[in-house]
């Protein structure tokens, strides 16, 4: 099993709404990501979370929270979200020891109105 | 700053061998990774370099020249499936990833 879950697929919020996003794996990583993804660009970094800790945040602007609950879970909760933050938000995980390839969730479209 | 470029579009011919260009200037390195993401999609894992040379894999093979900052993905036997953005991505530090700009493939019959 290699498969990285996300929920929603698509989320549609308003400039005052808190809302979060999921990410879920079951393959043991030890290493969990957020990156961003524009319209007809590469994913950007955002955080990286290793053993549950956060590892790197790559100057995301505070409107953005990761949270990892556990090692399997993990989160990014939106509040007061501008609209130029519409992207596609991508999770990834991997193996820390091995090469670090990353596997990637589906996303979640996220439409700030 | 980092700096990964590709070319931007691509066409080949179904059957066909196409070559992909990745140039990089990146503060560190680790390794090379090229993915593969078609449209909506996620990006899933094709090949890494770390060393330099030649890593073949199936109808994929990627190369790296650590001297140069230079890497490229070679497809060979061309699928129309194979049409997809390929993204060179460089691991600049540890779990450091930099995506470069992509590049949108498109196979034709």
């Amino acid at each position: 099993d290699t498969e990285v879950t996300q929920t929603p697929k698509h989320l549609v919020m308003g400039m005052t709404n808190k809302k979060s996003l999921k990410c879920e794996q079951h393959m043991g990583h030890r290493a969990m990501y957020w990156y961003k993804q524009k319209a007809k660009k590469p994913p950007e970094l955002m955080f990286v979370y290793s053993y549950e800790k956060l590892s790197i945040n790559e100057s995301v602007p505070s409107r953005f929270s990761p949270e990892c609950p556990n090692s399997s879970l993990l989160n990014l909760h939106l509040h007061a979200l501008q609209p130029e933050d519409s992207a596609l938000y991508l999770c990834a995980s991997s193996q820390e020891q091995v090469k670090n390839i990353q596997y990637f969730g589906a996303g979640t479209r996220l439409s700030v109105l | 700053g980092q700096n990964i470029d590709q070319p931007t579009e691509m066409t080949a011919t179904e059957g066909a061998i196409v070559q992909i260009n990745c140039t990089y200037q990146t503060s560190g390195f680790n390794g090379l990774f090229w993915y593969q993401q078609h449209a909506g999609e996620a990006p899933t894992f094709l090949s890494y370099n770390v060393l330099d040379g030649l890593e073949e894999k199936g109808r994929f093979s990627s190369f790296l020249s650590r001297s140069k900052g230079y890497s490229y993905l070679l497809l060979k036997e061309l699928q129309m499936k194979d049409s997809a953005s390929y993204l060179c991505a460089v691991e600049r530090g540890y779990q450091k990833v930099t995506f470069g700009t992509g590049t949108k493939l498109q196979v034709i019959p």
